[in-house]
């Protein structure tokens, strides 16, 4: 089975605090992406990843940046976190290859910006 | 832009009776539509897929209908059990070339006894 996992479940950061959230998935699959999570609004793509060292910007970048340096691995920094951040943050990997669009997803990690 | 919607936040039904979800969305390109199920304090999970070539395609339990002329489609459980509360979304894909979906806003299923 396919596992994604997020560094933290839970999370409580200050204002203009720099934060990393982690994600690794173990099934070597191409695309990684980092979704938030608020009521009413469903999940909103931040920042997707191709490649490894490939980025592309979802619908909401702003305030956030990724990094992925390894292909299992990819990172979501908010630069100086303020509290409208404060959200449910959701990775998630797939394939690319054979059977698309099916994305895996992590258990989440609830950000609380104080 | 691209959307895709639920119709109901909330649905309630009873335990043994049978659930239907619905979702419209408005991209004539999406090809590939997807249903997940997220319980509290988990991940969004996967439940079913269907492509735009099918208009149903069945599961364990749960049935995806898929009507292109009016952009629209639906969950359905059979027996709705209580293990089956649980947040549930659509999501369509965006285009042909990556992977990337858009999700819907969510409908909150609560199974009563």
């Amino acid at each position: 089975d396919v596992k994604v996992t997020q560094s933290s479940r839970y999370l409580v950061k200050r204002t203009g605090e720099k934060v990393f959230l982690e994600c690794v998935q173990d099934m070597d699959h191409e695309n990684m992406f980092w979704y938030r999570q608020d009521p009413g609004l469903g999940l909103r793509l931040i920042y997707f990843s191709y490649d490894v060292k490939m980025k592309e910007k979802g619908d909401i970048p702003e305030g956030y940046s990724v990094s992925r340096e390894k292909k299992e691995r990819f990172s979501l920094i908010l630069e100086s976190a303020s509290t409208n951040q404060t959200s449910m943050y959701l990775c998630a990997s797939s394939s690319g290859q054979g059977v698309p669009y099916e994305q895996y997803f992590g258990p989440g990690t609830r950000l609380t910006v104080t | 832009g691209e959307s895709v919607g639920l119709h109901l936040p909330t649905l309630s039904v009873q335990e043994g009776d049978n659930s239907i979800i619905n979702c419209a969305y408005s991209n004539s390109a999406s090809d590939y539509f997807i249903w997940y199920k997220q319980e509290s304090g988990k991940g969004p999970q996967f439940i079913i897929d269907i492509r735009s070539n099918m208009d149903k395609r069945q599961g364990q339990r749960v049935t995806v209908l898929l009507n292109k002329t009016v952009k629209h489609l639906s969950l359905q459980i059979a027996a709705t059990q209580p293990g089956d509360s649980a947040v549930y979304f659509c999501a369509g894909a965006r285009d042909h070339n990556t992977d990337k979906l858009i999700f819907g806003t969510g409908t909150r299923l609560q199974v009563f006894p």
